[in-house]
């Protein structure tokens, strides 16, 4: 079985700041792992995904997230935000073998002007 | 194409009322899953189906009923409504394999008095 943990509810952030979401997992097999972003009362997309190959996976509108399979993470970062990027985002981890994906509780980012 | 849609936006019902979400997707994606979301809790997966005819439970299906009698339709009834049962509700859909973007709906904010 798989888990998955957001460390924080809440990143607050200033505008043209780095920021970097933190994703941590357990599991006792090989997995595939996403960030989904949520914006205001809508419905959830696809930010990148980790399947294989490089650690370092680049995703839509400047995020990128690096797997760590020694510290099991998988962390969300972005070098400069901007208020568009107002909005919550999950983690998610599947093992191989099915279709289910485990979703982290969700990290609001905060952008301050 | 229109991708996921869910019908109706926004619902109120008595405890002890049923009713249907509708949820329907023209992409011809064979995996299609319902998903309640509660603040704090991420996504919890209800019911999910592999393709017309086969359904499964998720995480959290008592009270839910499911059924998948076309590839595009994937309707989740409630059977007789709980105050705990308040929640959105999120349809989502993919092609099969675990490494597939879901695409989600805009969800339903069902609210049970």
């Amino acid at each position: 079985a798989q888990s998955v943990t957001q460390l924080d509810s809440q990143v607050p952030v200033f505008e043209e700041a780095p920021v970097e979401l933190r994703c941590n997992y357990s599991s006792s097999v090989s997995v595939y792992l996403f960030w989904y972003v949520q914006y205001p009362n809508q419905g959830l997309q696809l930010l990148l995904k980790y399947l294989s190959g490089s650690t370092l996976v680049k995703g839509i509108n400047g995020f990128e997230a690096e797997f760590n399979k020694s510290q099991t993470s998988f962390h969300l970062r972005k070098p400069s935000v901007h208020i568009s990027d107002t909005a919550e985002y999950f983690c998610a981890v599947s093992g191989k073998s099915n279709y289910q994906l485990i979703w982290g509780a969700g990290t609001k980012l905060i952008i301050k002007p | 194409n229109a991708g996921v849609t869910q019908t109706p936006k926004f619902q109120v019902l008595k405890t002890g009322q049923s009713m249907t979400l509708q949820c329907a997707q023209d992409m011809n994606h064979e995996y299609m899953s319902w998903y309640r979301q509660d603040p704090g809790m991420g996504l919890r997966l209800i019911h999910y189906s592999v393709g017309a005819g086969i359904t499964d439970q998720g995480e959290v299906p008592n009270g839910y009923n499911v059924s998948r009698s076309t590839t595009e339709d994937f309707p989740l009834r409630l059977l007789s409504a709980a105050p705990s049962q308040t929640s959105v509700y999120f349809c989502a859909s993919s092609y099969g394999q675990a490494y597939n973007e879901q695409f989600f709906g805009p969800g339903t904010r069902l609210t049970v008095l």
